[in-house]
């Protein structure tokens, strides 16, 4: 069955950029019919959701993180990637990548998160 | 403060029933469909409800949900203590553009 799988370092130092990598194993991300996410969770709060990518390399991402977001896929590795720039202690978070539909109407937008990764720990820190 | 609103705790006993609500807007509940995540301690969520009351392969009938107006619940039955978790709904919200989910609710089996 698919898995996925997080990746990346556990400590960053503030101002600096966050960067994380998704593999996902047991089904090809290149599948028309998942959108591919990034989920976070800061310790002892809940889930806020960064944004997701599209094989095609479509992205979206949530606007209260602005500009500092960068979502990437590698389909020929099979993995896509998560970038939060000028990271600050409020970034400290369980990282997870989620596999998700999607629904169409004018516009496309995600639906239920069916996969998750196990998630990471990244702790903004000097 | 989240969007989507849903009691910090509920309780029951073992083998009771009890319901989770989550109550959004016309932007989110209202105009669309409600999933549901159990959060083991310690674990990544895992789908319990999609399309506000269809369940994924492997997921117990004892799981349903439901939809009215702008209010989404989640009902278990059969209590065990292996419910113990934290829940949360999530949705698109069509005005914010972005997926939200409510604040989680922990469900402690007595």
């Amino acid at each position: 069955q698919v898995q996925l799988q997080e990746s990346g370092p556990g400590l960053v130092k503030p101002s600096q950029t966050l960067s994380l990598t998704c593999t996902v194993s047991g089904g090809s991300i290149s599948s028309g019919d998942y959108y591919w996410n990034w989920i976070r969770q800061p310790p002892g709060k809940g889930l806020e959701w960064i944004g997701y990518i599209y094989y095609s390399g479509s992205t979206y991402n949530n606007p209260s993180l602005k500009s500092r977001v960068t979502i990437s896929v590698d389909t020929s590795k099979n993995q896509f990637s998560l970038r939060l720039n000028s990271v600050t202690a409020a970034d400290t978070a369980i990282y997870y990548c989620a596999r998700g539909g999607f629904r169409c109407g004018g516009t496309c937008y995600p639906d239920a998160f069916d996969i998750w990764g196990q998630g990471t720990m990244v702790t903004v820190s000097s | 403060q989240s969007v989507l609103t849903q009691p910090p705790s509920v309780s029951a006993a073992p083998g009771q029933r009890v319901t989770i609500s989550c109550s959004g807007s016309s932007s989110n509940i209202g105009d669309n469909y409600v999933s549901w995540y159990q959060q083991l301690p310690g674990t990544a969520p895992k789908l319990l409800i999609y399309d506000i009351n269809k369940r994924p392969s492997g997921i117990s009938d004892r799981f349903s949900g439901s939809k009215s107006g702008t209010s989404a619940t989640l009902g278990i039955t059969g209590l065990q203590t292996g419910d113990e978790a934290d829940y949360y709904c999530g949705t698109w919200d069509l005005s914010l553009s972005v997926v939200v989910f409510g604040g989680g609710t922990k469900l402690t089996v007595l």
